[in-house]
């Protein structure tokens, strides 16, 4: 199996800010990485397909980068409305893996 | 519009068989490339993903679960259905299940979820 880790596991941060959450696969996945907002109670939401492509309908405050093993997700300036938890997920080999998450709250 | 709607018990008891629907609309189970697969998450835990069924009846499971886990699909009720056998406690967890358009693709449309919980 593919095993993904993120880091941080969580992070504070003020509206405004400029947040960054890495990703790393244990073997290279090329750019199958998709990265997903989830809010409490709800479905998990695509923010970013294929490491760097913005969902139709997401903000472009949002942008993803990397390839292989490493990758990011980049909130240029966060909104009060992206304090959520994230996750990495892997789509190159069946079994799909996620990350552990990285929670984002208010500091 | 894609949609999908899992429907199930909400409450099962130690060792019995989980069976959970997932109703799809908008696509067809049957378009060359889709995928539908299921995906758990615990209370306050990390998304696990569980089993895809392609849309030429290709199916692959979680290795950790592979023994217990059956998917299957119904492409004239446009239904995916995730059967988890002698279930405990651990399988506590609200269950997703979500579209891809085609191999390797993100998960580009999710259920709403359905909580499951494991109790005597």
């Amino acid at each position: 199996d593919i095993q993904m880790t993120q880091s941080p596991s969580s992070l504070s941060a003020s509206v405004g800010d400029r947040v960054t959450i890495t990703c790393r696969a244990s073997q290279s996945i090329s750019n199958y990485l998709n990265w997903y907002q989830q809010k409490p109670g709800k479905a998990p939401k695509v923010l970013i397909y294929a490491a760097s492509s913005l969902q139709s309908g997401v903000p472009s405050r949002f942008s993803g980068s990397g390839s292989g093993t490493a990758f990011t997700l980049t909130i240029s300036s966060l909104q009060p409305e992206d304090f959520a938890t994230y996750y990495c997920q892997q789509s190159d080999t069946t079994p799909f893996t996620f990350g552990p998450g990285t929670k984002v709250d208010i500091k | 519009q894609i949609t999908l709607k899992e429907s199930g018990p909400t409450l099962v008891r130690p060792t019995q068989t989980l069976t959970l629907t997932c109703t799809v609309s908008g696509f067809s189970l049957s378009t060359s490339g889709v995928g539908v697969s299921w995906i758990r998450q615990p209370p306050g835990k990390a998304l696990e993903w569980l089993a895809l069924v392609y849309w030429d009846d290709d199916k692959r499971y979680s290795p950790s679960l592979k023994s217990r886990l059956t998917i299957t699909k119904d492409t004239s009720k446009n239904q995916v259905v995730l059967t988890v056998t002698n279930v405990g406690p651990v399988d506590t967890a609200t269950y997703y299940c979500a579209y891809q358009y085609y191999t390797g693709s993100e998960f580009d449309s999710w259920g709403q979820g359905a909580l499951v919980t494991v109790s005597s």
